[in-house]
Parts: structure tokens; C-alpha cells; sequence
């Protein structure tokens, strides 16, 4: 089945312990990005990534990194998580940049930093 | 600044009744995507449409684009309560950026 997975789907965490979320794909996609989603803001993205080894940022990527050492896998680290990033994180994955496909999401990981 | 601005943010109708969300974009684009969120979900893909006069339809609901008005929208049709949700619309700029460029959002909720 086609598909993104994200892990973990749920995680408590306090101030300043390092965390990473994992997102792969199976659809050999190129394109693949994180989100966040806050009430009233929409999703807004955090960083993406065109291909192996070439990433870039986003519209919010302050305290975040990412990396993409394999096709199918974009994890996100945050290194000291603060109670600002507390948010629902979604990753997604597109065949590549302007194809004729959509983003396909993540299941979405909800993170809270005390 | 890149911006996507949806409205209305919320609406409440009755089954039956007709409304159009709308979408507009600062940005010179060609695709233009809309999500559908259930509560607590992930984003599912409704509509892609790839350029101006795209129009595409699924069930209730049919999405327009209109790029020379920087202008999409989502008309729903005898509405369902089974169409309540919230719906993203999202853009790809054409140039000068790989990001994409997500709207608020529009919650809808569809009275019985």
C-alpha cells in the first residue's frame, strides 16, 4: 500500500531533550516536506526537501533541522525543544516538484513540550 | 509575502444548501491544490487543478481555478452533513520559490 509514516504518532516531551520524528515513504517520491498545524494558522511549512542530500527551508524552520540521507526518509530533529513548537507535525511526499500528482500526508504527529 | 487567504473560515449550513469557499493567492501560480481535514485526521487530496479554467468535479463538491484572478474556489452542492470537515486549499508558485503555500482553511459544518 502505498503510503507515508510518521513516528511517533503521539510524544510528551519537556524543554530542551532532543527528539526526532521519522517520516518515510514508499512511493519513491522525490518531493517530500514537513508541516506544522496550529489553530488559526493553517499548515505552514517547516522545511522540504527536492531530493536526496538537497534540502531548504521553509516559511518556519527556527529550531528545526532535517536531513535527507535516503530517498525514502525525512526525519525531523529538534534539538532543544521549546513549548513553542508544541504542534501537530505532518509529513508529506510528492512525486516531484510541479508534477501532475498532489502531496500525500502523513498520519500527523502530535507533539507537546513542557 | 506569499499569502493564501481563504473564506469564509467558518461556515455552518444547512443540508441541502449551496455555498462556494474561496481562495485567493498573491502569488503568480498555475496548480492549485484543496484538502479535505477530518477532525483529528490527515489531510486527503479532493482536487488538483493544473491550470487557468481547470475545473474538476467529485460528487457535491467542484473546484474552479482561475489564475488571472489569483482565484480558486470549492462549490458545494446540496450540501450532506457527511461534508463536514475542514477544507485547505494550497498553491505552488509558479517561480521563485519550491514551497508550498498552504490557506488557513475553511471549517465546515453541514446542519441536518
Amino acid at each position: 500500500e502505498a503510503q507515508v509514516t510518521q513516528n511517533p504518532r503521539y510524544l510528551i516531551t519537556v524543554t530542551g531533550k532532543k527528539l526526532t520524528v521519522t517520516c518515510s515513504q514508499n512511493m519513491n517520491h522525490e518531493y517530500m516536506s514537513w508541516y506544522r498545524q496550529d489553530p488559526g494558522l493553517g499548515l505552514r511549512q517547516i522545511y522540504y526537501s527536492m531530493n536526496v542530500e538537497v534540502t531548504d527551508k521553509g516559511d518556519v524552520p527556527e529550531g528545526y533541522k532535517v536531513s535527507r540521507k535516503e530517498k525514502r526518509n525525512f526525519p525531523l530533529i529538534l534539538e532543544s525543544p521549546s513549548p513553542n513548537q508544541t504542534s501537530l507535525y505532518f509529513c508529506a511526499s510528492s512525486l516531484r516538484r510541479r508534477s501532475t500528482d498532489t502531496q500525500y500526508f502523513g498520519p500527523g504527529t502530535r507533539l507537546t513540550v513542557l | 509575502e506569499l499569502k493564501v487567504e481563504q473564506n469564509p473560515l467558518f461556515l455552518s449550513m444547512q443540508e441541502g444548501k449551496n455555498y462556494t469557499i474561496y481562495c485567493n493567492y498573491s502569488t503568480t501560480s498555475d496548480r492549485l491544490y484543496w484538502y479535505r481535514q477530518d477532525p483529528g485526521k490527515s489531510l486527503e487530496s479532493l482536487f488538483v487543478l493544473l491550470s487557468n479554467g481547470a475545473v474538476k468535479q467529485e460528487g457535491r463538491l467542484m473546484a474552479s481555478l482561475d489564475t488571472k484572478a489569483r482565484l480558486s474556489t470549492l462549490h458545494i452542492t446540496a450540501a450532506v452533513h457527511d461534508l463536514s470537515a475542514t477544507y485547505f486549499c494550497a498553491v505552488e508558485p509558479t517561480s521563485g520559490t519550491y514551497k508550498y503555500i498552504f490557506g488557513t482553511g475553511t471549517r465546515l459544518k453541514v446542519l441536518a
